[in-house]
């Protein structure tokens, strides 16, 4: 079936390091592809999003790059800051129900 | 303020005792779900609902019951909550099950079960 793999956490990070986030989906067709974040405490909110191979989504300083021929859609940030620390999850999306398939999620934590 | 809500946000109950969790959204949309978060699993999808009166089941619906009579609302129902039901639960919503929709999630509940 379809699914999401996220790699194992938590990272741990000093500021301003470069951030990876490896994310690997399976899927029958080709999903609309997800980065939310979870802030301690609180919902899950979209980071970023890519509909389409090649698309790269793009948001507060984080990118991700659709890539169909790995069936990757791997998380970066060129300088983390200590408020990105939070849990990470990447997730794919059947459009036809509606349900999205999330990864396990990875814990950033980003000291100053 | 556009948002999803839950209610309560902590529970604790014992085993055998219904409880309802409650989500509204103010922003109109046609579909809504519930997740649950467990450590090392992610999150998975309860029920879900494409419109009003439609509900279906996500990945891991048992012990669970749902119902969809109005567009905002979307209760979660546990009839007879078991200790493997604590757990971290997500409400989320979005205009519709399109291909590129976001989904709005609410803050989550918290539900501890003795």
């Amino acid at each position: 079936g379809d699914s999401v793999t996220q790699m194992e956490g938590p990272v741990t990070l000093s500021e301003e390091a470069f951030l990876t986030i490896n994310c690997t989906y399976t899927a029958t067709g080709y999903p609309s592809l997800f980065w939310y974040v979870q802030y301690p405490g609180e919902g899950l909110q979209l980071l970023l999003k890519a509909t389409k191979a090649d698309d790269k989504g793009s948001n507060k300083g984080f990118e991700a790059t659709y890539r169909k021929e790995t069936t990757s859609f791997h998380l970066e940030k060129g300088s983390v800051q200590v408020s990105d620390s939070a849990v990470y999850f990447c997730a794919s999306y059947l459009g036809n129900t509606g349900k999205l398939i999330f990864g396990q999620g990875t814990t950033l934590q980003v000291k100053p | 303020e556009a948002q999803v809500t839950q209610n309560p946000r902590y529970l604790i109950t014992v085993t055998g005792k219904k409880l309802t969790v409650t989500c509204s959204q103010n922003m109109n949309h046609e579909y809504m779900s519930w997740y649950r978060q467990d450590p090392g699993l992610g999150l998975r999808q309860i029920y879900y609902s494409m419109n009003v009166e439609v509900t279906d089941k996500g990945d891991v619906p048992e012990g669970y019951k749902v119902s969809r009579k109005e567009k905002r609302n979307f209760p979660l129902i546990l009839e007879s909550p078991s200790p493997n039901q604590t757990s971290l639960y997500f409400c989320a919503s979005s205009p519709y099950p399109g291909f590129q929709e976001t989904q709005y999630f609410g803050p989550g509940t918290r539900l501890l079960v003795l």
